[in-house]
């Protein structure tokens, strides 16, 4: 079975820096493209990164550009995102997702998700 | 960037349909065949229910559907049982500057 499992959420200080992980087992890891996606609790959500299969194509949502990067590991089966700069805004739960092929939109399995809390 | 519009809400009994609205723009739904949909249960993570407008991932039941006409995409859930009570949200794609869009989310309430 396709497995996602996120970690490295947590509490940190604004300005701060946290790094994420995405464990995947089940699947061809470095055939997918993988992507981050964010939900604030209680609101919708917010697609953050994306990265294709080998890592020469890397996109980012305009609200953490430059602060976020997104990248992989093939040999570990591991996704990441390291973000710095952390704002009360990012605050939220991320969730790692494996793409369709093809597609850049169809996300078909998903983590648990790990969240992370910016505040003073 | 602009988000999807979708309804805040919308309930049916169950057996009944619904359909749930995404309305974007030419630059976005209406430009690409790249529309999917996600229906999230409370502290669950979501799950994919139809993408590339039309298409069902393997396990979901025929009962949902997709669809679009112009810049609005449309999920449609026949015979309503009660576990598709639901947050639903659409995701569009929106070109390589902008690249993906989330609808806010629709509450689906089986009454």
């Amino acid at each position: 079975d396709v497995q996602l499992v996120e970690s490295g959420g947590g509490s940190v200080q604004p300005g701060g820096s946290l790094r994420l992980s995405c464990a995947a087992s089940g699947f061809t890891f470095n055939s997918y493209w993988m992507h981050w996606v964010r939900q604030v609790p209680g609101k919708g959500l917010v697609w953050v990164s994306r990265i294709n299969t080998d890592g020469s194509i890397i996109e980012y949502a305009d609200s953490v550009k430059g602060r976020f990067t997104i990248s992989r590991d093939d040999a570990k089966n591991t996704l990441y995102l390291h973000m710095s700069s952390l704002r009360a805004d990012d605050t939220a739960v991320y969730y790692c997702a494996r793409g369709l092929f093809g597609d850049p939109v169809g996300f078909d399995n998903w983590g648990q998700g790990t969240l992370v809390t910016v505040s003073s | 960037q602009s988000a999807l519009t979708q309804p805040r809400s919308v309930s049916g009994s169950p057996g009944q349909s619904v359909a749930i609205s995404c309305s974007g723009t030419s630059s976005d739904v209406g430009r690409y065949n790249y529309v999917s949909w996600y229906q999230q249960h409370p502290g669950k993570a979501p799950k994919l229910m139809i993408y590339d407008v039309t298409k069902r991932p393997s396990g979901v039941p025929d009962r949902f559907s997709g669809s679009k006409s112009g810049n609005t995409a449309s999920l449609t859930i026949s015979g309503l049982q009660a576990e598709d009570e639901a947050d639903y949200y659409c995701c569009s794609y929106a070109g390589r500057d902008i690249y993906v869009f989330f609808g806010g989310g629709t509450k689906l309430t089986v009454l």
